[in-house]
Order: structure tokens, then C-alpha cells, then sequence
């Protein structure tokens, strides 16, 4: 199975601020790699697809960027609301689809 | 609308079943790829199953021979029938379609509110 891993795990951050998320990838996955975005309570929200395809409706300041085993999320200008936690998720090598850890991105 | 709205969650005793329901509607789940991922309390995301268009079923070695998946395209419904449940099978589930682009990529592109599984005696 491909494993996938996130960095930071968390991270504190203000509004206004740009934001970084990593992903790598156990084994090359070429650019099938997605985003979600998780608030507390509620279920996961796609915001990137194929790497850097911007889902519909999701707002342009997220940004996707990498191919192979590396991988960011960028978020240019952090608002109230992004404040969540952001999975990534490979679906080149299926079944399994495997996430990443998490990151948390708090309110600092 | 395009939704799914699960329903069937609640406190089951180890080794006991359970049937979670997921009805669609916007959409047939029919002519999708439908999953099931599941988040352990204050966990991360874990994918547990999926059913093909073609009616194929795939699931987590974690689950592999307790949990079947299986639809029913006439009340356009998904179910994920679970046996022999753990402790550790103690989650929020969610069903989530498996949506394509042109190009191939395919990503969970319409998830359910999630029902709660408690796995507790």
C-alpha cells in the first residue's frame, strides 16, 4: 500500500497569513493526489483534485502544486474560515485509498 | 440536490452487527463508484470499502470478511453490512462517491453528514 505523510502535523498561524502544507508519497503517484479540508463535526471537503485542479467552489487563494512523491497545499492569504484540518489523499494505486495524518491548522 | 445522507449508526456490543444505510439522490449510485471511510475518534481518515459501477467490491484488509458492501439501485441506496464488529471498529463512517475527471483522476468528491458506530459492551 502507498503511505502517505503530512507535515506539519499542526501549525499556528494568523489571519492574513500564507499558509504550507506537505505531502509526500511512499512511491511515485504521478499526480493523483487530492486535498480535503475537515472542520470539527462535519464531513471531510474536497478543495483539490489531480494535484492542482481546484475544485468547484473552493476558493482561489488554495493552491496545489507537485507531482510524483511530493506535494504541497498553499493557502495564499488564511481567512477565519480555513481554520481546519487539511488531509491528503492518493488515488494512483486502488484499492487502497490512503490519507495522510492530518494537518491542523490553529489559530495562533 | 446532490446528496447522501447515512443513517443505521449506534452502540453495538463486540462481536455484534450492524447496518449502515446511505441514500443518494441528484445522482445514481448505480453508475458510480461508491465508498465507505471511516474516522476513529480524534483520528484521521481511513477508506474501508467500495463498490464499483460494475458491481465489484474492494475492502480494507482491516475489514476484509466482516464488513460487505452492496447497493440497491432501486432505492438508490448504499449499505455497508457490518459483523464481528471490535472495539476498534468504533468510528464515524462516512459515504462518499468516488468522483472522475476527464482525465482519470478520481477523488471523493461528495461525502455524507456520517454516522456515528460505537463498538462498546
Amino acid at each position: 500500500d502507498i503511505q502517505m505523510t503530512q507535515s506539519p502535523s499542526s501549525l499556528s498561524a494568523s489571519v492574513g497569513d500564507r499558509v504550507t502544507i506537505t505531502c509526500r508519497a511512499s512511491q511515485s503517484i504521478s499526480r493523483y493526489l487530492n486535498w480535503y479540508q475537515q472542520k470539527p463535526g462535519k464531513a471531510p471537503k474536497l478543495l483539490m483534485y489531480a494535484a492542482f485542479s481546484l475544485q468547484s467552489g473552493v476558493p482561489s487563494r488554495f493552491s496545489g502544486s507537485g507531482s510524483g512523491t511530493d506535494f504541497t497545499l498553499t493557502i495564499s492569504s488564511l481567512q477565519p474560515e480555513d481554520f481546519a484540518t487539511y488531509y491528503c489523499q492518493q488515488s494512483y494505486s486502488t484499492p487502497p485509498w490512503t490519507f495522510g495524518q492530518g494537518t491542523k491548522v490553529e489559530i495562533k | 440536490e446532490v446528496q447522501l445522507v447515512e443513517s443505521g449508526g449506534g452502540l453495538v456490543q463486540p462481536g455484534g452487527s450492524l447496518r449502515l444505510s446511505c441514500a443518494a439522490s441528484g445522482f445514481a449510485v448505480s453508475n458510480n463508484y461508491m465508498s465507505w471511510v471511516r474516522q476513529a475518534p480524534g483520528k484521521g481518515l481511513e477508506w474501508v470499502s467500495v463498490i464499483h459501477s460494475d458491481g465489484s467490491t474492494y475492502y480494507a484488509d482491516s475489514v476484509t470478511g466482516r464488513f460487505a458492501i452492496s447497493r440497491d439501485n432501486s432505492k438508490n441506496t448504499l449499505y455497508l453490512q457490518m459483523s464481528s464488529l471490535r472495539v476498534g471498529d468504533t468510528a464515524v463512517y462516512y459515504c462518499a462517491r468516488n468522483g472522475f475527471d476527464s482525465s482519470g483522476h478520481d477523488a471523493f468528491d461528495i461525502w455524507g453528514q456520517g454516522t456515528m458506530v460505537t463498538v462498546s459492551s
